[in-house]
């Protein structure tokens, strides 16, 4: 079956520190792959995606996420963390020829910025 | 603002009642979409609707019916609410690229369904 795995249920990071959230997909064919945050409250806001070419990309915020085929990965990283970064964070895939539209996404990973 | 407007925000009512949340996105897209998200936060697609065609429909109650209007509007009826019905429901939307439908998801405030 088609997945996608956030294996940590929350990750706490000091202010300024290097984060990592991370996720793992198991898809047939090239994926589509997205993160998204959620702030308490409010709903999902995109952060960024991969799709083809360059394995590093760069999205909002000062985040970043590493596409790794062999690993089958795509951590979420941001070089310095901010207390307003405190959120919950959800990786999610949309397989190659899937339905239209459909993203499968983790479970949620829940990131704690402590001052 | 350009957005996914939700209505309402909170939603309390009985078991065995009848309730549409409403959606409305004013981004110019051709997709929308409904999600569940449950008290554990798992977020699972429940619908989606291009050119007023439903596209998806990820072995949801009958129950529920989505209702599509024009583009720029999903609506999502439930008839006969159960306690497992109680969630956070939001509404989203994209635009559709040739040949995939890989650009990013718009998404509401969302609805939190409370069924007593």
């Amino acid at each position: 079956a088609q997945s996608v795995a956030q294996p940590e249920d929350q990750v706490n990071v000091a202010e300024g520190n290097p984060l990592t959230v991370k996720c793992t997909y198991s898809v047939s064919g090239n994926p589509y792959l997205f993160w998204y945050v959620q702030y308490p409250n409010r709903g999902l806001q995109f952060l960024l995606k991969y799709i083809t070419g360059d394995n590093l990309v760069k999205g909002s915020y000062g985040f970043e996420a590493e596409f790794n085929k062999s690993q089958t990965s795509f951590h979420l990283k941001k070089p310095s963390a901010l207390v307003s970064d405190s959120a919950l964070y959800f990786c999610a895939v949309r397989p190659y020829g899937g339905s239209q539209g459909n993203l499968i996404f983790g479970k949620g990973t829940k990131l704690s910025v402590k001052p | 603002d350009t957005a996914v407007s939700q209505t309402p925000k909170y939603l309390v009512t009985q078991m065995g009642n009848d309730k549409s949340i409403k959606c409305e996105q004013n981004l110019g897209h051709d997709t929308m979409y409904w999600y569940k998200q449950d008290s554990k936060k798992f977020l699972k697609i429940m619908f989606s609707y291009n050119n007023k065609e439903l596209i998806i429909n990820e072995t949801v109650p009958n129950r529920f019916s989505p209702k599509s209007p024009d583009k720029a509007h999903l609506n999502l009826h439930i008839n006969s609410l159960e306690l497992g019905d109680s969630a956070v429901y939001f509404c989203a939307s994209s635009q559709a690229s040739a040949g995939g439908y890989w650009n990013e998801q718009f998404f509401g405030p969302g609805t939190r369904l409370t069924v007593l």
